[in-house]
């Protein structure tokens, strides 16, 4: 089984909608979660972390934590098309507290 | 300017040609890491560092070694490249030996082909 699953999409979206990411994870223990953003060709660059069950805002972007079904949302509130890149769940364990293990990413394309 | 350097960005080799891939941070990070990234498989962790002379092993370790002399640099070595290997490499690091609420800074990819 997968540390982190993500939905590979591609999710398409038009502009000015909210984009809704999904992850799972199977540790429970896990204790950090993380969404970066990829663009093609470029390296992952961190967009949101949450630490906490329920929500964390930051701007258009809010990172939803829920321990208890072990999944880690992103919602992407008036999306625009530089937002369309590939989006990365990230999961720390927290038992080893060394090692990441980030999903396959899901694809997102805001149409103008 | 804050940044993790990898030298070089393109190699493309020959089976079992030793090369080294460079990955310098001037941040004064802790921890350091190398990632692969192949379609549909996501990044996966080959191997960590948490200061100077710890390393630790990530998900795909085999084929890869590494050594960490110095906090700023983790050199990424194949001793036998084979095509298998193939693929896009990251270098990160954090600033703490402790992760659990620090993000990654990820170096600009070093793109290999082993033919």
């Amino acid at each position: 089984q997968k540390e982190v699953e993500q939905n590979s999409g591609p999710l398409s979206v038009p502009e000015g909608a909210i984009a809704s990411l999904n992850c799972t994870y199977s540790d429970r223990g896990s204790q950090s979660f993380f969404w970066y953003r990829q663009y093609s060709g470029k390296s992952p660059e961190l967009i949101m972390s949450i630490y906490s069950n329920g929500d964390k805002e930051d701007g258009r972007f809010t990172a939803q934590l829920n321990k208890a079904s072990q999944y880690v949302s992103l919602l992407i509130r008036d999306s625009q098309p530089s937002d369309s890149a590939t989006y990365l769940c990230a999961v720390n364990p927290g038992n080893t507290g060394n090692q990441f293990y980030f999903g396959t990413g899901t694809s997102l394309t805001v149409i103008p | 300017e804050a940044q993790v350097t990898q030298n070089p960005r393109y190699l493309i080799t020959v089976t079992g040609k030793k090369l080294t891939v460079t990955c310098s941070q001037n941040m004064n990070h802790e921890y350091m890491s190398w990632y692969r990234q192949d379609p549909g498989l996501g990044l996966r962790q080959i191997y960590y560092s948490m200061n100077v002379e710890v390393t630790d092993k990530g998900d795909v370790p085999e084929g890869y070694k590494v050594s960490r002399k110095e906090k700023r640099n983790f050199p990424l070595i194949l001793e036998s490249p084979s095509p298998n290997q193939t693929s896009l490499y990251f270098c990160a690091s954090t600033p703490r030996g402790s992760l659990l609420r620090d993000t990654q800074y990820f170096g600009p990819g070093t793109r290999l082909t082993v033919l």
